[in-house]
Parts: C-alpha cells; sequence; structure tokens
C-alpha cells in the first residue's frame, strides 16, 4: 500500500520561530510537493521537487523553502514563522513527468495542522 | 494562467437526496482527475476522466467530463452520510504539477 507519511499532525508555534515540516513517501516517486490548504482556497503549490536536490517554486513560495536530500524525503521550512503561516500542509508524491493524460496521480499524506501564535 | 472553479462550495444536504458538484475552466485540459478528502485525511483520488464526453461510475458516483475538455461534473445519487467529505477537482498545470479546484465542503445528514 503506497505511504506519504508527515511528520506531525499538529503543530503549535510561535511567531519567529524556525519551524521545519517532514515528509516521508515509501513509493520511490521522483516528484513531491508541498500544498497549503486554507478555506475557500483549494491547494495552492508552495514548492516542488522533481529530484533529489531540485526544486521549483510553486504559486505561493514567500516565506518558504524546501530541502531534498534524498528521493524518499521532502522537508519544509518555515525560516520564520508568521502568523499568517497558520494553516494545513499537505504533502504529495507522484511519479516523473506528465503522464500518458497530462495529469500524475498524486498521493497525499494526511497533513499537518499548524498554528503560529 | 490555467484556473479551475467549482460549484457550490459547500452543500448540505439529507441523506438520500442526489446531488451535483460542478468543476469549470476556460482552459482545455488532456484529463481531469475527482479527488476526495475525508476530515484529518489528505485527498484520495477518486477518478480520472481523460476523453472529452467520456462518462465513468463509481457505485453511487457519476463523474462527466464535458466534450470540450473544459469542464467536468460529479453527481452523487442518493447520498449518504459516509459520502461527507471536501471535493476536489484538478488539471494537468505542466511540468507534472496539477491544478486544483477551490473544493466543494459536502455535508450528508443523517
Amino acid at each position: 500500500d503506497v505511504k506519504v507519511t508527515q511528520s506531525s499532525r499538529y503543530l503549535v508555534k510561535r511567531t519567529g520561530e524556525k519551524v521545519f515540516l517532514e515528509c516521508v513517501q515509501d513509493m520511490d516517486h521522483e516528484n513531491m510537493f508541498w500544498y497549503r490548504q486554507d478555506p475557500g482556497l483549494g491547494l495552492r503549490l508552495i514548492y516542488f521537487s522533481y529530484d533529489v536536490k531540485m526544486k521549483e517554486k510553486g504559486d505561493i513560495p514567500e516565506g518558504y523553502s524546501v530541502s531534498r536530500e534524498k528521493k524518499e524525503r521532502f522537508s519544509l521550512i518555515l525560516e520564520s514563522a508568521s502568523t499568517n503561516q497558520t494553516s494545513m500542509y499537505l504533502c504529495a508524491s507522484s511519479l516523473p513527468g506528465q503522464g500518458l493524460f497530462g495529469g500524475n496521480i498524486q498521493y497525499f499524506g494526511a497533513g499537518t495542522r499548524l498554528s503560529v501564535l | 494562467t490555467q484556473l479551475l472553479e467549482q460549484s457550490p462550495q459547500f452543500l448540505s444536504i439529507q441523506e438520500g437526496e442526489n446531488l451535483t458538484v460542478y468543476c469549470n475552466s476556460s482552459s482545455v485540459f488532456s484529463s481531469l482527475q475527482w479527488y476526495r478528502q475525508e476530515p484529518g485525511e489528505g485527498p484520495v483520488l477518486l477518478v480520472t476522466v481523460v476523453t472529452g464526453g467520456e462518462v465513468k461510475k463509481l457505485k453511487r458516483l457519476t463523474f462527466q467530463f464535458g466534450d470540450a475538455r473544459k469542464d467536468s461534473s460529479l453527481h452523487i445519487t442518493a447520498a449518504q452520510p459516509g459520502d461527507t467529505g471536501l471535493y476536489l477537482c484538478a488539471g494537468g498545470g505542466g511540468g507534472g504539477k496539477l491544478i486544483f479546484g477551490q473544493g466543494t465542503e459536502l455535508s450528508v445528514k443523517p
């Protein structure tokens, strides 16, 4: 059974703290993604990685960075957490490229609900 | 920029009722996916529609892809409380990425 595991379900941090969100997948997928989910806004892509040490900015990268040192692990870093980064964070993985029909299936973790006080 | 717009955003119905969720775009997509996200979990793929006019059925759920491949719909027959969740449509955004609609929050009351 495919699995994407996010290290924490809930996190509470203080403004200005450095925050690490970890994600591990066991499917040997090349692509990994970090999304932010807010009510009424759907899933917004923060960063995307298509290979080890390779990354690409998504739609809302400001205030975030990422690290992919190993194929199975993709970390999201909030350098200095702010209250407007309170949100649900979802990690996903998929096979490489566009897939046969233009969009590969993405497999998601259960999410990390982050509160920044 | 490709966008996917879903409607309605919220839907609260009684068990046994039928409902339809719409996913619309001004852009053509080579395929569209539908995901369901249950409370406290990540989204899980329900179906991918590929051919214009295609209809796919998954038990009481019927998915349709528009002839022009710009829109899709999800119809649920005789909704049950277990159908409660967030329904998301998604289309290929290029480079292996997906573009997601805003989601439709469905609540089915017993």
